[in-house]
């Protein structure tokens, strides 16, 4: 049984550009949490999403967003970079809406804008 | 936006000796975990406590919640080299209001 995949596992980009984040859920999870972990710090929450529909929201600006596809698998999309956005991008999924109940995480992909 | 700090930010043990870790807030959290994470991985959860004052114990390892649900304490007895990684707690603000405030982590190694 795979775990929560992500992809790319490292991403360069550079000031100003766009980037997508892809995650596939561990089988039969069907909620989707998104973290940016800067080096040498524990994850902030971006934002969930469940039923293809974003529930919760972390103090991040409208440059991020996501989207959750009907299969559960999700995207985080970044827009105009700016070097601060370097950092381990993290999805994580759960069959419950409660983060209190097991949340499992993928490796993460590392984002280095230049 | 609720805070959680970890004390120690790093810290390195012999093989063998006891260690705690703190997690502490100004906050009231509904329930708060623990996690570890080693390089190249996303985290992994140990341990849920939901309940002001309760201990709950994974072999070597025994958590500890705050009677107020503020803090939180992590001891591992005997540490082992398999030990090493980064520690996080993270808590949930409210029951229905998901989302999760990791702390700042406590980077242990256990020198064998």
């Amino acid at each position: 049984d795979a775990g929560v995949t992500q992809s790319p596992t490292h991403l360069i980009k550079t000031r100003g550009q766009q980037v997508t984040l892809r995650c596939s859920p561990k089988s039969g999870h069907d909620t989707v949490s998104w973290y940016q972990q800067a080096l040498g710090q524990g994850p902030q929450f971006i934002f969930q999403y469940y039923e293809e529909e974003e529930r919760q929201r972390g103090n991040f600006p409208d440059r991020f967003s996501g989207h959750q596809f009907p299969n559960y698998s999700s995207e985080l999309n970044v827009n105009a970079l700016l070097l601060g956005d370097s950092a381990l991008y993290l999805c994580a999924s759960s069959s419950s809406k409660w983060v209190r109940d097991e949340q499992y995480f993928g490796p993460g992909t590392r984002l280095t804008v230049t | 936006t609720q805070l959680l700090e970890q004390s120690p930010q790093f810290l390195s043990i012999q093989e063998g000796e006891n260690l705690t870790v703190y997690c502490n807030s100004s906050s009231v959290f509904s329930s708060l975990q623990w996690y570890r994470q080693e390089p190249g991985e996303g985290p992994v959860l140990l341990v849920t406590v939901v309940t002001g004052g309760e201990v709950k114990k994974l072999k070597r390892l025994t958590f500890q919640f705050g009677d107020a649900r503020k803090d939180s304490s992590l001891h591992i007895t005997a540490a082992q080299p398999g030990d090493t990684g980064l520690y996080l707690c993270a808590g949930a603000e409210n029951f229905g209001n998901e989302k999760l405030t990791f702390g700042t982590g406590t980077r242990l190694t256990i020198i064998p």
